[in-house]
């Protein structure tokens, strides 16, 4: 069965360095998505992609984050400079045709 | 904006028990409202998905409702299996696709 995948599993920085998020959506998905989960809190939406541009994004998803399609397979998502706060469980997401999201399992990203 | 809670925070049961996990959510204009399930340190699988314009979906032992004007939706689980244990959450979704996510019911089913 096609599942979204994500690498990597965990990513461990520092404060103020750069982190890209790596996911391949499901290859006949036409929407892509990035949602946050902090520890023991809400599942948060961040952006959403569409052809090949940005068609929502949150409050979260501020001038510290990207989002890029690089090439027909890979879906990233970039932090510039990289707080304490965006410790949290990453999810990438992909739409099918009848709007049900299929999740990938995650990149726990850990800044120290 | 949109609000999602859910109640209760968490429920034990004991195996083969019938049981109800709610959802309520503030605005009614919802596009459609989705049912997950999360393993602990795993990503979100869906269970059900109800569009605006229906009242309820099923999947097997699964049935969800969704009423717009109470701003409710219900996930009813029967017969529950120790492999039902997981955290249960409930998303509003935007057209498109953006969810609005409740904190989550966690399950534990007891053999």
């Amino acid at each position: 069965e096609p599942e979204v995948t994500q690498t990597p599993s965990h990513q461990v920085t520092q404060m103020g360095q750069e982190v890209i998020l790596r996911c391949v959506p499901i290859s006949n998905h036409l929407y892509f998505y990035w949602y946050r989960q902090i520890l023991g809190q809400k599942v948060e939406f961040l952006v959403s992609f569409y052809n090949n541009e940005i068609s929502e994004k949150s409050e979260i998803f501020d001038d510290q984050f990207s989002v890029e399609r690089p090439d027909g397979s890979n879906f990233t998502l970039k932090i510039r400079s990289t707080k304490l706060e965006d410790s949290a469980m990453y999810f990438c997401a992909s739409r099918d045709s009848n709007e049900k999201l299929f999740f990938g399992s995650g990149t726990q990203l850990s800044v120290l | 904006k949109q609000e999602v809670t859910q109640i209760p925070a968490a429920l034990s049961v004991p195996e083969g028990e019938n049981l109800v996990l709610n959802c309520s959510f503030t605005d009614s204009a919802i596009y459609n409202l989705q049912w997950f399930r999360q393993d602990p340190g795993k990503g979100l699988t869906s269970l059900l998905l109800i569009q605006s314009s229906q009242r309820e979906q099923t999947s097997g032992r699964l049935n969800a409702s969704l009423d717009k004007s109470s701003g409710r939706s219900t996930l009813y689980i029967a017969a529950s299996q120790p492999g039902d244990s997981a955290t249960y959450l409930c998303a509003g979704g935007g057209s498109q696709g953006n969810l609005i996510f409740g904190k989550g019911t966690k399950l534990s089913v007891k053999p």
